[in-house]
């Protein structure tokens, strides 16, 4: 078990570029999340997946987001058109099923110039 | 979900026992109460959870009012590494999620 991983740790872009961040779950851990923060707030729910399916999305997903996690395993976010707005910390979480913990990896911090 | 209050920020010192409560005067029967924390530039870590009984664990332990509107998180020796953001959760039995609202900043003073 070697946690949830996340790549980059950090990403600084220009405004309007796009970018890409990728999760690799604990291996064999069905549910996958992704969250947002800013600083001093505590964590945003993004979206969630159940193996390949995407189950549900929050309302701060704008069409400008989009998610995937193809085999059911590792999973991408992608922001197109990036805003200054977008600058915060993209967490990934992965758990066992929906009553287990989630375990959080250590995030990429996007800053958008 | 039933809505959790908590204190902005708390202190200790290190080796105290540290108490840190939540209220939830509106959690329903089948609510659950977990804790998170977390650590500077981290990502929040699982600490424990509980529905009804009191909780221990390696990490705290987990008080539980007797009519579930509030909890208490008791860190019983605060350590540094302890300081952390800790956060108070409601799920209910049909939660996909966990959402998390602005928590309890603790310092640990040596």
């Amino acid at each position: 078990d070697t946690g949830v991983s996340q790549d980059p740790r950090h990403k600084i872009t220009k405004r309007g570029q796009n970018v890409t961040f990728r999760c690799d779950p604990i291996s064999e851990h069905n549910r996958l999340y992704w969250y947002r923060q800013t600083l001093g707030q505590g964590p945003e729910f993004l979206t969630y997946f159940q193996n390949e399916a995407q189950l549900e999305k929050s309302r701060l997903l704008s069409d400008r987001f989009s998610a995937e996690r193809p085999k059911g395993s590792f999973s991408t976010l992608e922001i197109q058109r990036t805003e200054q707005g977008d600058s915060a910390m993209y967490l990934c979480a992965s758990s066992w099923d929906r009553e287990s913990p989630l375990h959080f990896g250590n995030g990429t911090r996007l800053t958008v110039t | 979900d039933a809505k959790t209050t908590q204190p902005n920020s708390m202190e200790s010192n290190e080796e105290e026992p540290v108490h840190l409560p939540c209220n939830h005067s509106t959690i329903s029967g089948t609510d659950y109460i977990h804790w998170y924390r977390q650590l500077p530039s981290q990502g929040p870590e699982y600490v424990i959870h509980g529905l009804t009984s009191n909780v221990n664990n390696r990490m705290a332990s987990l008080a539980i009012a007797e009519d579930r509107k509030s909890s208490t998180l008791i860190l019983h020796r605060a350590t540094l590494r302890d300081a952390a953001v800790y956060y108070c959760i409601l799920t209910s039995y049909n939660t996909d999620k966990l959402i998390f609202g602005t928590g309890t900043r603790l310092q640990v003073f040596p």
